[in-house]
């Protein structure tokens, strides 16, 4: 079992549709991030959050520290919101102190016209 | 600001050689981390450098080396290279890890032939 399970794996999905994915972790401590990664391999960080609800523009993200579950939502959506997108969460390190980014597999989704 | 940059974006190198990577974090950031992402596993996480020294290592072989400059500039070396070590190869800065937001370099695409 993956210590960081995202769920769909692929999603199509039509323009304007409300979209979920949902992503579950074993490990790692009390933050979670949400990555992009458009094709050409950039990646750009969405969001960053420990607790609650973070929203920006279209985009929303959820997170339950006790239950290890977080969702990110795109509302109204487009065809540019075609990506990957991938969650990651920092675990702890080795003696040297600090955390490292462990990733889910990632959803690949498409928005069609 | 000037975001991460990465040198060289592409590169490709022959079974038995070397090679080394350049990563240059955003101004202030004190940590560095390195990924290779490849389409069979993903995104796996190589090293962390805080403030010169190497924080965390991931479960690659004693080939994959890196160091990290006084000015946060961050250097990774992959020595007798395989067909396997073809890969996108990742950085991203933070202020101090994983538990702050991670701003990801455009990825440099090793070959080997």
């Amino acid at each position: 079992k993956n210590e960081v399970e995202q769920s769909p794996q692929n999603l199509t999905a039509q323009e304007g549709e409300f979209i979920t994915i949902n992503c579950s972790y074993s490990v790692g401590i009390s933050a979670l991030h949400w990555l992009q990664q458009h094709p050409g391999g950039g990646i750009v960080s969405l969001f960053m959050l420990s607790s609650g609800k973070k929203k920006h523009g279209r985009l929303i993200a959820t997170i339950n520290i006790q239950e290890k579950h977080s969702s990110l939502h795109i509302t109204a959506s487009h065809p540019r919101d075609s990506a990957v997108n991938i969650c990651a969460v920092p675990t702890p390190g080795g003696r040297g102190g600090g955390n490292k980014l462990t990733f889910g597999t990632g959803t690949q989704l498409k928005v069609e016209l | 600001k000037a975001g991460v940059t990465q040198t060289p974006r592409y590169l490709i190198k022959t079974r038995g050689q070397q090679v080394t990577l350049s990563c240059s974090p955003i101004s202030g950031h004190r940590s560095v981390s390195w990924y290779q992402q490849t389409p069979g596993q993903g995104l796996q996480f190589l090293f962390e450098y805080f403030s010169e020294t190497q924080r965390n290592k991931g479960n690659f072989p004693g080939r994959f080396s890196g160091r990290q400059f006084s000015n946060s500039r961050s250097e990774m070396n992959v020595s007798t290279l395989e067909l396997g070590d073809s890969a996108l190869y990742l950085c991203a800065s933070s202020l101090a890890g994983g538990l702050y937001e991670q701003y990801f370099g455009p990825g440099t695409r090793l070959t080997v032939t």
